[in-house]
């Protein structure tokens, strides 16, 4: 099947200001988006999941949304601090097959 | 509680050498997986385990072999290494099905020479 598309591949924003991370899936079947933050030299670990049943979640300074007429979903994090520089993968879940990931956002904060 | 952990933290290897990589796991988690990773591919699943006994193909399973002897425990073997099987591998666990979150191990970097 085809790789969900995960835009941009690297990112830059001033402490204090917003990203946003936005992904592209292709199968209508799918039902599952979580997101996984990788710190340099660390594992990936889940910082936020979303089900096809809802539109948006909220965990503190992050948020998911999912547009599934347009087939996305992205990641915004606000008030932005340096411990948020990390890479981000976006991930889906086609009906009840295998987990496919994004190639990645390299996020930067500028202090 | 030591959550997942891999074996070796990295390693050099010649070509055509066989390398297992281990992964364990005590969390009691059914699924088990093993992924690569390359700068600007992401994380590609190479096989995978949703239960003690079986095994499954991913998206890049050539060169590759698993087994899942029980519950805990899941290597990955190159059975004739590869320059391009250079790369980090990642293990990872989840208690169930593929929308339950995956806890990764801390991988393993891989060199082949």
């Amino acid at each position: 099947g085809e790789n969900v598309e995960q835009h941009p591949s690297t990112l830059s924003v001033q402490e204090g200001d917003s990203a946003v991370i936005k992904c592209t899936y292709s199968d209508s079947a799918s039902n599952y988006f979580p997101w996984y933050k990788q710190e340099l030299g660390k594992r990936p670990q889940l910082i936020i999941d979303i089900r096809s049943n809802v539109g948006e979640k909220k965990d503190q300074r992050i948020a998911v949304t999912l547009n599934k007429t347009a087939k996305h979903f992205s990641l915004h994090i606000t008030e932005t601090q340096p411990e948020d520089s990390a890479v981000y993968f976006c991930a889906d879940l086609r009906g009840n097959e295998k987990l496919t990931f994004g190639t990645g956002t390299r996020l930067t904060i500028i202090p | 509680i030591a959550g997942i952990t891999q074996a070796p933290t990295s390693q050099i290897l010649a070509a055509g050498r066989r390398m297992t990589l281990r992964c364990t796991q005590d969390m009691r988690h059914n699924a088990m997986y093993w992924y690569r990773q390359d700068l600007g591919l992401g994380l590609r699943l190479i096989h995978y385990s949703n239960t003690a006994g079986t095994t499954g193909k991913g998206e890049v399973p050539d060169g590759y072999s698993v087994s899942r002897a029980n519950t805990d425990d899941f290597p990955l073997t190159l059975a004739s290494a590869v320059p391009s099987q250079t790369s980090v591998y990642f293990c990872a666990s989840s208690v169930g099905g593929w929308s339950d979150t995956q806890y990764f191990g801390p991988g393993t970097r891989l060199t082949v020479l």
